[in-house]
């Protein structure tokens, strides 16, 4: 079955630790996408991707950085930076946008949940 | 800030109810989508409308959008216990490439 799978469920973090989230896709999508979500909240963008070896901050970038070596990967480091990390981290992915205009659907993940330690 | 944002921000009703949930946006947008998360799950997509269509319908699912009002509303139809969840609009923001900006959901809790 095609799909985003991201690991692991639960992740605890120590002070001044950095720690990796995993985000892994078969669905052969050239755009992918990091979410923090905070209790009772709505879903905020900390980096995207629109194709292998490029991705642009979105709105809450501090504090985390990506890497997109692999078409089918993702992965989200939370850096000891990052003060306030306790949050639902959600990974998407999408067909490529045409023209600038956002037209696909975003296809998610079940999600990191992160707590510090 | 925040290009969504659902009203009510949550919803109790018995099944066999419709459940109306309301999306209002600030900037001009080229379509919007509705989105359902079930709790401590990942998001689905449920529907997307283009700017220039006034309404769609999904099976029980009935959005529209008012442009002119900055607007949205999605109606879920003959409720079942199974449409519990978080409902999320999210708007393309007109010029913010493949981005979504995405509202603070609206808590939805249908009662058998």
């Amino acid at each position: 079955d095609g799909g985003i799978t991201q690991s692991p469920k639960y992740l605890f973090r120590k002070e001044g630790q950095n720690v990796t989230l995993s985000c892994e896709q078969n669905l052969n999508h050239d755009a992918m996408y990091w979410y923090r979500q905070d209790p009772g909240q709505g879903l905020r963008l900390i980096y995207y991707s629109q194709i292998v070896n490029d991705f642009q901050k979105g709105d809450i970038a501090e504090g985390y950085s990506v890497s997109r070596e692999k078409k089918e990967s993702f992965p989200l480091t939370v850096t000891s930076a990052q003060k306030n990390p306790t949050a639902f981290y959600l990974c998407a992915s999408s067909i490529r946008s045409v023209g600038g205009v956002s037209n696909q659907p975003q296809h998610f993940g079940d999600g990191t949940r992160l707590s510090i330690l | 800030s925040q290009q969504g944002e659902e009203d009510p921000q949550a919803l109790s009703i018995q099944e066999g109810e419709n459940a109306t949930m309301n999306c209002s946006y600030k900037t001009s947008i080229n379509n919007l989508q509705w989105y359902r998360q079930n709790s401590g799950r990942g998001l689905v997509h449920l529907i997307l409308i283009r700017s220039n269509e006034r309404e769609k319908h999904s099976g029980r699912l009935r959005v529209t959008l008012d442009t002119s009002k900055k607007s949205s509303s999605l109606l879920i139809t003959a409720s079942r216990a199974a449409d519990t969840a978080s409902y999320f609009c999210a708007t393309d923001g007109g010029t913010s490439g493949s981005r979504l900006t995405f509202g603070e959901g609206t808590q939805l809790t249908v009662n058998p």
